[in-house]
């Protein structure tokens, strides 16, 4: 079974930019979340989406978005980049147990550099 | 407030030894799960091992396994055997709902 994909692994923008990432998960999973990992403040989670309907969401400003389509697969999108948005932004999926019972299993990453 | 706590950020250890990897967290609820995470330089995030708070027994996969003391509210990783691919950064996280709480993670060294 494939693993959870994440496009693009790299990316590079200049600040008041917008960006948008993409996340598929592992087959039969309906459950993604996004975390942002930095060398200042960790890993922080930024939201959760299963079967379409954002479930969960940390303390990140409304910069930062996200949807989830049919197929389960979710896009982030942040909005007026700024310095501090450079991190490595990472996608996990699960099957979506209520209560978040289940584990997650994570892709490579996209490392978001912010100019 | 939930919290992770890894106290060493770095720990090393000779290849072929055993090392255990210290893990505190602070919650008010009875039944929640808890997970060891590894980084390699890859950035990848790689489950490790997964402990559902209301088994008393341990888990353990292969290599690793872990000392859960619920009431001390204490979860340490033991590798054992230690490999040189077991260099990476571990993380200890707490469930919470539908997120993840993290500890700052511990940096593994294995010297050949």
């Amino acid at each position: 079974k494939a693993g959870v994909t994440q496009t693009p692994r790299y990316l590079i923008k200049t600040r008041g930019q917008q960006v948008t990432l993409s996340c598929s998960p592992i087959s039969g999973h309906r459950s993604v979340s996004w975390y942002q990992q930095t060398p200042g403040q960790g890993l922080q989670f930024l939201f959760e989406y299963f079967s379409e309907t954002q479930r969960n969401k940390g303390n990140f400003p409304g910069r930062f978005s996200g949807r989830q389509f049919s197929n389960s697969r979710s896009e982030m999108n942040v909005s007026t980049l700024e310095l501090g948005d450079s991190a490595l932004y990472l996608c996990a999926s699960s099957l979506g147990l209520v209560g978040g019972t289940d584990t997650q299993y994570f892709g490579p990453g996209t490392r978001l550099t912010v100019l | 407030a939930q919290t992770v706590t890894q106290s060493q950020p770095e720990m090393s250890v000779q290849e072929a030894e055993t090392v255990t990897l210290s893990c505190t967290y602070d919650t008010s609820e009875s039944d929640y799960y808890l997970f060891w995470y590894k980084q390699p330089p890859s950035r990848q995030m790689i489950l490790v091992i997964r402990q559902e708070a209301y088994k008393q027994q341990n888990a353990t996969e292969n290599r690793f396994s872990v000392n859960f003391q619920k009431a001390a509210k204490s979860f340490s990783l033991k590798i054992s055997d230690s490999q040189l691919g077991d260099a990476a950064m571990y993380f200890c996280a707490y469930s919470r709902g539908y997120q993840l709480i993290w500890g700052a993670g511990t940096k593994l060294i294995i010297k050949p």
